[in-house]
């Protein structure tokens, strides 16, 4: 079975440039997750959706973060524009519904902007 | 407000040494626990949880870890670590009812041969 898919894997860019992070989860899992992990910090929930609906966003900064997941399955994550500080690894993860915790995890997509 | 503490950024051990990494969490009612890892470049790993029951969970790669409710506690413990052991360790606190997950900042382990 394949895990959470997530790409680029890497990716540099100028300050003020766009960027998108695509997700794949695993099959049958409808909720779906965005964490954002600082360096030297845990995780931490960007959105949470539940099929397409995104049912906890209260930490995404909506002035330039936006999320999408269409048809329940992919999500994509963009950043515009980017700043300095956006520096990071975006995590996503999923779950089975009301799997209370059990999140799987990608392999995260590691932002620098310059 | 949840919150999760790893009072230890970084823990080196020798191979073969027990280990225990420390985590303290507050919230008001009975939470959901949980350790992950994270190797270099990868994802978290799900080590083991709580949810009720038994205060000493059994998990993944020979981890175990032990609810204490008086102490506010779910320190991870290893007997021998192995040097592929070598990872960053996060605890989390999950709501019931609810897949949101807080993380502590995590506690970095290095294993010396």
């Amino acid at each position: 079975e394949a895990g959470v898919v997530q790409s680029p894997r890497y990716k540099i860019i100028e300050k003020k440039q766009p960027v998108a992070f695509w997700c794949n989860p695993i099959s049958g899992h409808n909720t779906l997750y965005w964490y954002l992990q600082n360096l030297g910090q845990g995780p931490e929930l960007l959105i949470r959706y539940e099929n397409e609906e995104a049912v906890d966003d209260s930490q995404l900064p909506k002035d330039r973060f936006s999320a999408e997941r269409l048809k329940g399955v992919d999500s994509t994550l963009k950043i515009q524009p980017a700043e300095l500080g956006d520096s990071a690894v975006y995590l996503c993860a999923s779950s089975l519904n009301g799997a209370a915790g059990e999140l799987f995890f990608g392999e995260g997509s590691r932002l620098t902007v310059l | 407000a949840q919150s999760v503490t790893q009072p230890d950024i970084h823990i080196t051990v020798s191979e073969g040494a027990s280990l225990e990494l420390r985590c303290n969490y507050s919230y008001g009612a009975t939470p959901y626990l949980f350790w992950y890892v994270q190797s270099p470049g990868q994802g978290l790993q799900l080590l083991l949880k709580y949810f009720s029951g038994d205060t000493l969970v059994q998990g993944i790669k020979g981890f175990e870890a032990e609810f204490k409710r008086s102490q506010s506690s779910f320190n991870l413990r290893k007997p021998s670590v192995h040097w592929s052991d070598a990872a960053e360790y996060f605890c989390a606190v999950g709501a019931r009812n609810t897949d949101k997950l807080i993380f502590g900042t995590g506690t970095r382990l290095q294993v010396f041969p």
